[in-house]
């Protein structure tokens, strides 16, 4: 079966840019995951959505970030006027219930902001 | 905050020695998880150690939970090219928390 999809693969944009990243999780997973991975820093946790809500944004790095979730199914990962710090992998991940289980990752959208 | 220290961060060895790799925290989780990522792609999930003192195999790669569950180990035997990638653990709260808390990761390079 298909595993996590994440769009796009890449993507570079300019300081000060809207950019919205995608995540299909596996089908019937009702937990998803987002993680940012920098160079050097590890994956850091972002958000977690048990069905279309995200009980907990405290992980969130900036207001300017955003996530939602919608049908329990695909989540958009948003980044408002962008900065140079946020270049990093942002990946995604769902499990089919939440704290615990065996998650599965998807490729990540590499993010460079010039 | 949690925190899960790896060590060490950079290894490389000849292909058929043996290595370990360490994965240490003040606090303690409920369960530990082991992933190896390559290039360009997520991390897979290698293996999920629950209780204290727990000793898993998985062919040539052997994880030991630690006895207070604060810490963590991975040990490679013989090990061969196809072992290369970045091995991250990663650490599960049982008081209904979210996401993973990982370490930084160890690079693990084997020569030919």
């Amino acid at each position: 079966g298909a595993g996590v999809s994440q769009s796009p693969s890449n993507k570079v944009t300019e300081k000060g840019k809207d950019v919205e990243l995608r995540c299909d999780p596996i089908s019937g997973h009702t937990a998803l995951y987002w993680y940012r991975q920098s160079l050097g820093q590890g994956l850091e946790f972002l958000i977690y959505f048990q069905g279309n809500s995200a009980p907990d944004k405290s992980g969130l790095p900036s207001d300017r970030f955003s996530a939602e979730r919608t049908g329990g199914s695909v989540s958009t990962l948003t980044i408002q006027r962008t900065q140079q710090e946020d270049s990093a992998v942002y990946l995604c991940a769902s499990s089919s219930y939440r704290g615990g289980s065996e998650q599965y990752f998807g490729p990540g959208t590499r993010l460079t902001v010039t | 905050t949690q925190l899960l220290e790896q060590s060490p961060q950079f290894l490389s060895i000849q292909e058929g020695e043996n290595l370990t790799v360490y994965c240490n925290s003040s606090s303690v989780f409920s369960s530990l998880q082991w992933y190896r990522q390559e290039p360009g792609e997520g991390p897979v999930l290698l293996v999920t150690v629950v209780t204290g003192g727990e000793v898993k195999k998985l062919k040539r790669l052997t994880f030991q939970f630690g006895d207070a569950r604060k810490d963590s180990s991975l040990h490679i035997t013989a090990a061969q090219p196809g072992d290369t990638g970045l091995y991250l653990c990663a650490g599960v709260s049982g008081g209904g928390a979210d996401g993973l808390t990982f370490g930084k990761g160890t690079h693990l390079i084997i020569q030919p």
